[in-house]
């Protein structure tokens, strides 16, 4: 075990829909960075939270934000769901720089249907 | 463009052989590399992790080399275990702890 909750474990959504994914950090840990992994594919980097603050971003549209708690927990927001929105959504956490390990949690798989 | 190609895709071995696993990167600038082993439906679990002056790094039954010259790595795994029945996934560092994943090789060790 990683230390690092995600949460729910599984969630199924309509095209059109909001969805709010959770994501708890390993204690110590003040980055948080989120994925998304299609069936079959390596994930893809969304973007990541330092601090509460934004700290890079992938090749995602602006329907795909997140948040950064006090407590370096973390939230992704999915507006105006497709059915290409369908993966298993990863969050790692780390201690932030270059070298440090990034543990993930057991991810949460969105059905889009 | 940044990207980490592995091979091969996939690799069935009855337990008890080894088996060795490729990756080939472009990352520019590089600052390290890494291989997670994720089961199916789980988030990767690290295996090793080799920044540029590193050439090997082992973790039990699992040994990583990396030629940053050529930017290839492979992954070795020792008298596979039924546990070993996993994806193995190549991740390469730029100058941030952005990763940049492969899409992993698939590998199923058969009694």
């Amino acid at each position: 075990e990683t230390g690092v909750t995600q949460s729910p474990t599984h969630l199924i959504k309509t095209r059109g829909q909001q969805v709010t994914l959770r994501c708890s950090s390993q204690s110590g840990h003040n980055t948080v960075s989120w994925y998304q992994q299609a069936l079959g594919q390596g994930p893809q980097f969304i973007f990541q939270y330092y601090r509460e603050e934004e700290n890079g971003r992938g090749n995602f549209p602006p329907r795909f934000s997140g948040l950064q708690f006090p407590n370096y927990s973390s939230e992704l927001n999915v507006n105006a769901l497709e059915l290409d929105d369908s993966a298993l959504y990863l969050c790692a956490s780390s201690s932030g720089g270059v070298n440090n390990e990034q543990f993930f949690g057991p991810g949460t798989r969105l059905t889009v249907l | 463009k940044n990207q980490v190609e592995q091979s091969p895709q996939s690799l069935i071995i009855l337990e008890g052989k080894n088996c060795t696993l490729q990756c080939n990167y472009t990352v520019s600038p590089f600052s390290n590399l890494r291989w997670y082993k994720q089961d199916t439906g789980r988030g990767p679990v690290s295996l090793t992790i080799m920044t540029f002056s590193e050439n090997t790094k082992s973790n039990g039954r699992y040994t990583a080399t990396l030629d940053a010259d050529t930017k290839q790595s492979s992954l070795h795994i020792t008298a596979s275990q039924l546990s070993d029945s996993a994806s193995y996934i190549c991740v390469v560092s730029a100058d941030t702890d952005k990763l940049i994943f492969g899409t992993g090789t698939r590998l199923q060790v058969f009694p």
